[in-house]
């Protein structure tokens, strides 16, 4: 069964700070990763995606892979309260069209 | 573009009742998804489509129905509403490059479920 594990938090930090997520996954054969941001009441809606070892930056965000320990991490540089979310982590394995979410960690960024 | 559109925003069943939440996209995506969301949880795959014609279980199918004869409508039907099917329903939809693809998903703004 495939697995995607998350710390559902709330994990807190001060504006101004990095914020990282974290995400482990169980299959091996996954190859394709995503971070989604949702605010409370909303819908998700995509931040990044990434699918080779490595980092990936896209403005104040950094998606991280690394395929031999099987996690995929979020960065979020210098934090204002309006990342304060739940991040999503998604991912597919290449057998399937389909994607894998985790529970979503909270994210509170205070003043 | 309006993206996806779902109606109704927010429903209350009684126990037994049925119902079907309307899902539709104007991106000429292949393919829609069904998902609940519970309070604290993540995405629960309840049915997906890969094209007109074509439906298949996710991972939480049971009391549920869905059907695609278009490309647009991915309606999903509940029948004999119960209390566990209190959620919020989002459906979404992709263009798929494939196995293992990066396609993204696009949400609709989701339907909150209450069965009493």
């Amino acid at each position: 069964q495939k697995e995607v594990e998350q710390n559902s938090g709330p994990l807190s930090v001060p504006e101004g700070a990095i914020a990282s997520l974290n995400c482990t996954y169980s299959d091996r054969g996954s190859q394709s990763f995503f971070w989604y941001r949702q605010y409370s009441g909303k819908s998700p809606e995509l931040i990044m995606f990434i699918y080779s070892n490595g980092d990936k930056e896209d403005g104040r965000f950094t998606a991280q892979l690394n395929k031999a320990s099987q996690y995929v991490s979020l960065l979020i540089r210098d934090s204002q309260p309006s990342d304060s979310a739940t991040y999503l982590c998604a991912v597919r394995t290449g057998g399937s069209y389909i994607p894998t979410f985790g529970r979503g960690t909270s994210l509170i960024v205070h003043p | 573009n309006a993206g996806v559109t779902q109606t109704p925003k927010f429903r209350i069943l009684k126990i037994g009742q049925s119902m079907t939440l309307q899902c539709t996209q104007d991106m000429n995506h292949n393919y829609m998804y069904w998902y609940r969301q519970d309070p604290g949880m993540g995405l629960k795959l309840i049915y997906y489509s890969v094209g007109a014609g074509i439906t298949d279980k996710g991972e939480v199918p049971n009391g549920y129905n869905v059907s695609r004869s278009t490309t647009e409508d991915f309606p999903l039907r509940l029948e004999l509403a119960a209390p566990s099917q209190t959620s919020v329903y989002f459906c979404a939809s992709s263009y798929s490059e494939g196995l293992g693809g990066t396609d993204t998903q696009y949400f609709g703004p989701g339907t909150r479920l209450t069965v009493l």
